[in-house]
């Protein structure tokens, strides 16, 4: 089956500092990818979509110069969270999609942020 | 706009005992209908997909039924190994097009 690959698992970091998330397709290739956030005990809230080799569309609310997200491939995809703030801290999730859907919509295994 | 709604929020049951999931919906063109279970701090793993009104799917203790407003995931005879989040998202539009979630039903199941 598909896998998408998500690291890191865990992330801590400083407040002020930035951090990149990776998101791989193991066996496919990812033209769209999707990024979410998730709270605790909440559902998946899309941030942006981004397809291989355009910009990313975010969602409304969604800080772009703070989420920066790049697709410059159809196996990877990066979500930078830059100048963290404790109130970023989150669990992220990424989902991919093959061009005609054979994939489904496939998810990573996410990534926890906590800014200190 | 698209929105889905998943009942109850949550639910205990003994093992053994079966029950059903509802996940109601109002979406403009239904181009699929996705179940997942998300285990804690891990990432939704996929389940099933429905595309018509009628279709059923089914896996182990899992059968999934889609009617025009709504879908139910039927669990039977359900063990402790099955307690997780269970959530239902609707996509619209185009063939890569967004997925949008409910809030999902978390399951537990005492032994």
């Amino acid at each position: 089956g598909a896998v998408v690959s998500q690291h890191p698992s865990r992330v801590i970091c400083k407040s002020g500092t930035s951090v990149k998330i990776e998101c791989r397709s193991l066996d496919f290739q990812a033209t769209t990818m999707f990024w979410y956030r998730q709270f605790p005990k909440q559902s998946l809230m899309l941030m942006a979509t981004s397809n291989e080799g355009s910009k990313a569309t975010y969602e409304q609310g969604v800080e772009k110069d703070k989420f920066l997200i790049n697709h410059a491939s159809l196996t990877l995809s990066t979500l930078t969270v830059t100048s963290a703030h404790p109130e970023d801290s989150s669990f992220y999730i990424c989902s991919a999609r093959d061009f005609q859907g054979a994939y489904g919509y496939t998810f990573g295994s996410g990534t926890r942020l906590t800014v200190v | 706009e698209d929105q889905v709604t998943q009942s109850p929020e949550a639910l205990r049951l003994q093992e053994g005992e079966s029950s059903s999931l509802n996940c109601s919906y109002t979406v403009s063109g239904l181009r699929g209908l996705f179940w997942y279970r998300q285990d804690p701090g891990k990432g939704p793993e996929f389940l099933f997909t429905l595309y018509s009104a009628g279709e059923e799917k089914e896996k182990e203790r899992l059968k999934a039924t889609l009617t025009k407003k709504e879908s139910f995931l039927h669990i039977t005879a359900p063990k402790p190994e099955d307690s997780a989040t269970y959530l239902c998202a609707v996509q619209a539009g185009g063939a890569n097009s967004k997925l949008t979630f409910g809030k999902g039903i978390t399951l537990s199941v005492r032994p």
